[in-house]
């Protein structure tokens, strides 16, 4: 199985860009990088994915490594409602299509 | 954006008793969905896989016989934990898979929490 490595947490001021990163150093050619996020007591939300190119959408942004081997996922500005356990994903392209959850960063956001 | 609705979102049962959950996806259908399970201060782990109008593919070590799972449409599926026992105790989510396969995303429900006494 191809395998995520994160920070277990990180912390960052309110209003301030966080970059949470992710090595995926066995990433193979078709496999998506996903990213989840997960609030106290509460299902995870989807953030954002992608394969080769950084993407951006409303809620970040991702960058990808150009060997694609890390990411970085990027929140511009964060906010208190930002604080939550994130996971970076490998979305297996032959293994059903399910999401493999590793431990993940705990983002902490101070005032 | 996509909305998966869980019901309940908690419950209380006592030891010996079944306990069904649901999972809809509100306004897209999913032809697979996956429930998944998570014990505080730990991560997911995939219980199995829901298929609709087909059987549910299982983890290794999830019992599929306490824990049945009916995928009746494609916009639900339901967990049933048979014989509920406290360490039985823990959240259970579920998602539904939207999307072609290979670029599809799954959109989680807020999750149930299970207390058994």
């Amino acid at each position: 199985d191809a395998k995520t490595t994160q920070p277990n947490s990180m912390e960052s001021n309110e209003e301030e860009p966080v970059h949470l990163p992710c090595n995926h150093s066995t990433i193979s050619g078709t496999d998506y990088i996903h990213w989840y996020r997960q609030l106290p007591s509460q299902g995870p939300e989807y953030v954002i994915h992608g394969l080769t190119s950084n993407v951006n959408n409303r809620m970040a942004s991702l960058a990808i490594a150009e060997d694609r081997k890390s990411s970085t996922l990027i929140l511009h500005r964060a906010t208190l409602r930002d604080a939550a356990v994130y996971y970076c994903i490998l979305k297996e392209r032959n293994a059903g299509n399910m999401l493999t959850f590793g431990g993940g960063t705990r983002l902490m956001v101070k005032p | 954006g996509a909305v998966v609705s869980q019901h309940p979102s908690w419950v209380i049962c006592k030891s010996g008793t079944s306990v069904k959950i649901e999972c809809r996806s509100l306004d897209f259908q999913a032809t697979t969905m996956f429930w998944y399970r998570q014990f505080p201060k730990q991560s997911l782990m995939l219980m199995a896989t829901s298929n609709e109008g087909s059987k549910a593919t299982y983890e290794q070590g999830v019992e599929k016989d306490k824990f049945l799972i009916n995928h009746a449409s494609l916009t639900l599926s339901t967990l049933t934990v048979t014989s509920a026992h406290p360490e039985d105790s823990s959240f259970y989510i579920c998602s539904a898979r939207r999307g072609a396969a290979g670029t599809d995303t799954q959109y989680f429900g807020p999750g149930t929490r299970l207390t058994v006494l």
